[in-house]
């Protein structure tokens, strides 16, 4: 099992650009949660996908959006990049089954996003 | 207010010292509450979940949760060098709700 993965590792981008990044769940989950963490912070909940859809939301503007897959991939994209957007994106994968599994989000590595 | 407090650190100590991490909130509403373990540039590792108030234990970790006084815990026995990390705790109202971390502890364990 190849737990959670996300790409790219790495991405620098320049203010104003657009940015799209992608995470596959661990095998059997089917809710895929995304946090933005800035340095010495811990994780901000950005948004949660379930069934193709988006479940719920954080406080985080319209240029934040997403996507997920029928295989349960998702895609986090933000639009119009500002210099405050540079942070580690975090995708984290449960299973939505019980309370239980659902606590137990487990996190990929991150995409670490520089914006100039 | 952050709804969930934690103390940055750093906390130093010695191989082998029981390590005490905690958290408090505000909310009364929290019910679902995790620790995780961050290694540096890395994504956080899940270590404890606890549902309500009680004590967990698992290997040389021990969660314990207070919901009357609003404060979480996390204990390490036996401190390795490996340990040496920064923790993250972090709670929900309820199910399947979105998770509130904290800014996380870190911890450093001498050999």
């Amino acid at each position: 099992d190849a737990g959670v993965t996300q790409s790219p590792t790495h991405l620098i981008k320049t203010r104003g650009q657009q940015v799209t990044l992608r995470c596959s769940p661990k095998s059997g989950h089917d809710t895929v949660s995304w946090y933005q963490q800035a340095l010495g912070q811990g994780p901000q909940f950005i948004f949660q996908y379930y069934e193709e859809e988006e479940r719920q939301r954080g406080n985080f503007p319209d240029r934040f959006s997403g996507h997920q897959f029928p295989n349960y991939s998702s895609e986090l994209n933000v639009n119009a990049l500002l210099l405050g957007d540079s942070a580690l994106y975090l995708c984290a994968s449960s299973f939505s089954g019980t309370s239980d599994s659902y606590n137990e989000q487990f996190f990929g590595p991150g995409t670490r996003l520089t914006v100039l | 207010q952050k709804e969930v407090e934690q103390d940055p650190g750093p906390l130093s100590v010695p191989e082998g010292a029981i390590v005490s991490l905690n958290c408090t909130y505000s909310n009364s509403a929290f019910q679902y509450f995790m620790w995780y373990r961050q290694y540096s540039r890395k994504g956080p590792e899940l270590l404890m979940y606890t549902y309500s108030s009680g004590n967990k234990e698992d290997g040389r970790f021990t969660a314990q949760v207070d919901k009357s006084s609003k404060y979480i815990s996390l204990f390490i026995r036996d401190s390795q060098p490996s340990d040496s990390a920064t923790y993250l705790c972090a709670m929900s109202k309820y199910n399947f709700n979105k998770f509130y971390f904290g800014s996380g502890t870190k911890l450093n364990v001498k050999p």
